[in-house]
């Protein structure tokens, strides 16, 4: 059974960075085609993909905010990481992360969720 | 950058048949997958790679993909089939995810 739970703080200061930690089980982040990727929720707004890592650790980011994200992985503690520089209110959303699959380009989805940790930017 | 172009909002009659549509150019060429969120939870992945269920889908969830439409129909719609709707495609030309803009489905 595969499970994602995302972690971190509830609260952020504009300008701080925020780190959040996704922990998994129930698959390996070193089986060929598996990735976790990070996408957000603004409140009442659509999805939007920010950050994807792979087995072989390659890194991909979305457009829209590359300048200012990291994702990094942990495979001995079955933990990956997102960092976000220079929170500001814009950012407060619901953050997501997720089990990407797909060793070709018509599968790659997220076929596993986590429930979402809510980040609010507020001074 | 390529977009995903989804209606904001489909009402449907219980018992009837919902399609929501996902637009996008030879969006046919890539593998499409829908997702459902409810209020409050996490999205659910209902179809992949344009017409395929996941284990724990009902069958009334389908897909089809070809020209520039993607289309995820739900028949026999029920009242605990309101909820957001989502499509999303791999772009290989951008190296990127791309999610559409959610269509919110009402049961009448």
């Amino acid at each position: 059974q595969i499970t994602l739970k995302e972690s971190g703080p509830t609260l952020v200061k504009p300008t701080q960075t925020l780190t959040l930690t996704c922990t998994f089980s129930g698959f390996s982040l070193t089986t060929s085609g598996v990735g976790v990727g990070w996408i957000r929720q603004s409140p009442g707004k659509a999805l939007e993909w920010l950050a994807l890592i792979y087995w072989d650790d390659d890194k991909i980011y979305g457009p829209s905010l590359k300048d200012r994200l990291t994702i990094t992985k942990d495979t001995s503690k079955n933990q990956v990481l997102l960092t976000m520089t220079n929170l500001q209110p814009v950012d407060t959303a619901t953050y997501y992360c997720a089990h990407f699959f797909g060793d070709y380009n018509s599968a790659r989805r997220f076929d596993y969720w986590g429930q979402g940790t809510l980040v609010t930017v507020s001074s | 950058s390529y977009v995903l172009t989804q209606p904001p909002s489909v009402s449907v009659a219980p018992g009837r048949t919902a399609t929501i549509s996902c637009g996008g150019s030879n969006i046919g060429d890539k593998g499409v997958h829908w997702y459902q969120q409810k209020p409050g939870q996490a999205p659910v992945l209902v179809v992949f790679s344009d017409s395929d269920r996941p284990s724990g889908i009902s069958e009334r969830f389908s897909g089809s993909n070809s020209g520039d439409t993607a289309t995820l129909t739900i028949s026999h719609v029920e009242a605990g089939d309101e909820a957001d709707y989502y499509c999303q495609v791999w772009d290989s030309n951008s190296v990127s995810v791309v999610f559409g803009g959610g269509t919110k489905l009402t049961v009448l």
